[in-house]
């Protein structure tokens, strides 16, 4: 079946940086966007940027841009964000999510299970 | 950026009854691009509806979606009890995309 998977918790200080990791399963990877989508605790979602794991090529939110960056490695199917810089307001739960094309605009249709990042001295 | 406003922010139903979820944009959405997700306590966010009115695979039709231009809405019919969830609205067409702030649907 269709599944991302993604990687375990993460702690952090401020100013360092964290990388996450989504694995992709059950489909042709490099045929489905990747997009990151985060949420702080009690809080609504928060779309990060998106990624096309065929080019390589991404789109970051103006909010993340020059703190985000996101790839993929094709041979082990699988997409990272990594956060830089990290301050204590990016303490939340980070998703991936596969961009499925309906009517030819992306819908975020299958989710990782998320993965929790921690910022604190 | 598209600020998309849910309405209301709280929605207390019984079970049977029926929810109508309000998402109004700041400016014109193309209905090719607008989605509503359920999420529960400690799990992602579910696809419910795509390009306004058009049900995910495996979602019940008693979930609807209808609207166009900047106001778009769902419609859960006959409430069942593992439906009571929070549900975000979601643009996705120029980007940022953007979420609504969020309807929590509560007994």
């Amino acid at each position: 079946q269709v599944q991302l998977v993604q990687s375990g918790a993460e702690v952090k200080k401020p100013g360092a940086s964290v990388k996450v990791s989504c694995k992709a399963s059950g489909y042709t990877f490099t045929v489905y966007n990747i997009n990151w989508v985060r949420q702080a605790t009690g809080q609504g979602l928060e779309w990060m940027g998106w990624m096309n794991p065929n080019s390589g090529d991404s789109v970051i939110a103006q909010k993340f841009r020059g703190r985000v960056t996101m790839t993929r490695s094709t041979s082990i199917t699988t997409a990272y964000m990594e956060l830089s810089s990290l301050r204590s307001e990016d303490t939340a739960v980070y998703y991936c999510s596969r961009g499925a094309m309906f009517f030819g605009a992306p819908a975020m249709d299958v989710w990782g299970e998320g993965t929790t990042v921690s910022v604190s001295s | 950026e598209i600020v998309l406003t849910q309405s209301p922010g709280t929605l207390s139903l019984s079970p049977g009854e029926r929810g109508t979820l309000s998402c109004r944009a700041s400016q014109t959405i193309s209905s090719t691009y607008l989605a509503w997700y359920q999420q529960k306590p400690g799990q992602a966010p579910r696809l419910l509806i795509y390009g306004t009115s058009n049900r995910a695979t495996g979602i019940p039709d008693r979930f609807s979606g209808s609207g166009s231009g900047t106001d778009f809405t769902l419609t859960i019919n006959r409430l069942e009890p593992e439906d009571f969830a929070v549900y975000y609205c979601h643009q996705y067409g120029p980007s940022p995309r953007t979420f609504g702030g969020g309807t929590k649907v509560e007994i």
